[in-house]
């Protein structure tokens, strides 16, 4: 089946730096790739999709200078935390959808857990 | 109004019983919808799709569509302790973003 591996599964910043997040998809070509964020007893809320070799397209609210998507080939996309601040804390999941996917019930990463100190 | 509501629960179901959730949406030209499974720190596993009217039977997982009523439904027969999760609907838009329910958590009492 799909799978789509997702690094790291935990990481802690300080205030200020930078932290990339890395969804590769081991089996299939991704041609799009959604990134979410889930603050703790919330649902998923969507931040960006983006498709192979294209700029991601952001949801409203979302900054696009602060969360850097890029999806350069079909196998990798990364979402970069520029000046993370501690409001930036959350639960972020990468979900790849591919030719492969045919009933489009799209694949998760396993998420990252991200806080910001 | 939410484009997808569920029910937040917690929906409590004695071990052995039938757990029944529900989703409504608002969007009539939906077409694919899909049931996930979450645990408490992990991402959504895929439990069901179902595109048709009609139940689609899986194991022990039964998924209703009722495009009619705009609604979704899934049934977990035979409940067990491990099925206890948050469940989210899901339903796709057609540039295949997935519109999200705010999820139902589910308890089995054993």
């Amino acid at each position: 089946g799909a799978v789509v591996s997702q690094h790291p599964s935990r990481v802690i910043c300080k205030s200020g730096t930078s932290v990339k997040i890395e969804c590769r998809s081991l089996d299939f070509q991704a041609t799009t790739m959604f990134w979410y964020r889930q603050f703790p007893k919330q649902s998923l809320m969507l931040m960006a999709t983006s498709n192979e070799g294209s700029k991601a397209t952001y949801e409203q609210g979302v900054e696009k200078d602060k969360f850097l998507i890029n999806h350069a080939s079909l196998t990798l996309s990364t979402l970069t935390v520029t000046s993370a601040h501690p409001e930036d804390s959350s639960f972020y999941i990468c979900s790849a959808l591919g030719q492969s996917n045919a009933n489009y019930g799209y694949t998760f990463g396993s998420g990252t857990r991200l806080t910001v100190v | 109004q939410k484009e997808v509501e569920q029910n937040s629960g917690p929906l409590s179901v004695p071990e052995g019983a039938i757990a029944s959730l529900n989703c409504t949406y608002s969007d009539r030209g939906s077409q694919s919808f899909f049931w996930y499974r979450q645990y408490s720190g992990k991402s959504p596993e895929l439990i069901m799709s179902i595109y048709s009217n009609g139940d689609k039977e899986d194991g022990r997982f039964t998924a209703q569509l009722n495009k009619a009523s705009q609604y979704v439904s899934l049934l977990i027969r035979d409940s067990q302790p491990s099925d206890s999760a948050t469940y989210l609907c899901a339903v796709n838009r057609s540039n295949y973003q997935l519109i999200w329910g705010a999820g139902t958590k589910l308890i089995i009492k054993p």
